[in-house]
């Protein structure tokens, strides 16, 4: 059964970078994309971009100028930087198995930006 | 991008009757080289992830209750609870796949009466 596992700082300050992992367990990175998205009251469930398992990413370009995300293959990891973080970046964060359809997620981070 | 909207925002329905969620894309997600839409479903329960329910509009994902049904096409699309549980209290979500960025409906918030 696969699980996605994820840990990162949960609280930033303004122009921060947010930086979380997501760790893939009983299963491979190979022959998937792995997204991240975000979930916060104001704008709901927002795609941030995935990347497959030979590292080629698209992103959505409403955060792309932010935006770093990879792959560790050797250790079975995805990652997430943001940067620059403001308060309107503070949301659930998801890891999540696609591509498009999302059968596997992440328990979720709670990051919040705040000075 | 596309935009996923959704109807109603929130619904009560007396436990035994059918719940009827409306989702309505602003481009077709119709992929014409292999005739499938490109849409799922998720239900929400507070505190957990999205849980996916249908794909490709109408197949429902290994596991969920077959009183979950999808439907619909072009850019009109339904999810139906047959006979509704006090389990299925949750958010529900559509979302297109069709091309990125990927977005989301805005959820409908499905009670019991």
């Amino acid at each position: 059964q696969v699980q996605l596992q994820q840990w990162g700082a949960g609280l930033l300050k303004p122009s921060e970078t947010l930086s979380l992992i997501c760790g893939v367990y009983g299963g491979s990175l190979s022959g998937f994309y792995w997204s991240w998205l975000r979930q916060s009251p104001g704008k709901g469930l927002e795609w941030i971009g995935e990347i497959n398992d030979i590292g080629s990413t698209d992103f959505n370009p409403s955060l792309k100028s932010r935006v770093t995300i990879s792959v560790d293959t050797s250790r079975n990891q995805l990652s997430l930087k943001l940067n620059s973080v403001t308060a309107a970046d503070t949301a659930v964060y998801y890891c999540a198995r696609g591509p498009g359809d999302y059968g596997y997620w992440g328990q979720g981070s709670l990051v919040i930006v705040s000075s | 991008d596309i935009v996923m909207t959704q109807s109603p925002d929130s619904l009560a329905v007396s436990l035994g009757e059918r719940a009827t969620i409306n989702c309505k894309s602003s481009h077709s997600i119709l992929y014409s080289s292999n005739n499938k839409h490109y849409l799922a479903w998720y239900q929400q329960k507070p505190g957990q992830p999205p849980n996916l329910l249908i794909y490709w509009a109408s197949t429902r994902e290994f596991g969920v209750p077959d009183r979950f049904s999808g439907s619909g096409s072009g850019t009109d699309f339904t999810l139906s609870i047959s006979s509704l549980q006090a389990e299925d209290v949750a958010v529900y979500y559509c979302q297109q796949y069709y091309t990125t960025p990927y977005s989301f409906g805005q959820g409908t918030k499905l009670e019991i009466k």
